[in-house]
């Protein structure tokens, strides 16, 4: 089974700081897949980025990357230079990457409030 | 090219009846997940379907089920609604079988059991 953990309910972070969302996960899988997901009060899940657990280097989309440490079991997801528009939920799942296998396992997410 | 699409949007339905919720992936995606949000349990996985066969089943109930048609377009549907079952479904779809992972989710379909 799958497990992701986020402990942090809510951040509040001011405008144009960098911000660090934590994520740990827990699975018996050989590989798999890490993702992190923004969820604005529209309702809809906008994906941000993926890790490979076998991908050598941090994956990093944009103002997104992921802090991936492998042996430690976490995937914070690290905003640069945060805008108003980056609040929202924030959820970290997992997959196994076996094809046929991809359901996502969440965590409980993040809240992310920007301060002008 | 256009995103993964659901309807209706919203919803309000009685306890007892049954409800149809349908779900249009990303052209060229042939498989399509679906998932239940509620404040309580979070965001938990129904299931998925490929290639019109259901392939992964998630912990819901013999009311909750779903297909898939020859286009990748998938319904679900929840039989006997109960209070319980208010919540958001997410759809999401995925190329398969490609070397990307990735999910994309679509707006969703916010169901009130009254």
């Amino acid at each position: 089974a799958q497990k992701i953990t986020q402990t942090q309910p809510g951040m509040f972070v001011q405008e144009k700081e960098a911000v660090t969302l934590d994520c740990t996960y827990d699975t018996s899988d050989p590989s798999y897949g890490l993702f992190w997901y923004k969820q604005p009060s529209s309702g809809e899940m906008i994906f941000l980025i993926y890790q490979g657990s076998y991908d050598q280097q941090n994956a990093t989309e944009g103002r997104y990357s992921l802090n991936f440490q492998k042996a430690r079991k976490s995937a914070n997801l690290v905003i640069s230079a945060s805008q108003l528009g980056d609040s929202a939920m924030y959820f970290c799942a997992m997959s196994p990457a076996d094809f046929g296998n991809e359901k996502l396992t969440f965590g409980t997410g993040t809240r992310l409030t920007i301060i002008p | 090219k256009a995103g993964v699409t659901q309807t209706p949007r919203y919803l309000i339905k009685t306890r007892g009846q049954q409800v149809t919720l349908s779900c249009s992936p990303i052209s060229g995606h042939r498989s399509v997940s679906w998932y239940q949000q509620t404040p309580g349990q979070g965001l938990q996985f129904l299931f998925e379907y490929f290639s019109e066969t259901q392939r992964n089943k998630g912990n819901f109930p013999g009311r909750f089920s779903g297909r898939q048609f020859s286009n990748s377009r998938s319904e679900m549907n929840v039989s006997t609604l109960e209070l319980g079952d208010s919540a958001l479904y997410l759809c999401a779809s995925r190329e398969s079988g490609g070397v990307s992972y990735e999910q994309y989710f679509g707006p969703g379909t916010r169901l009130t059991v009254t």
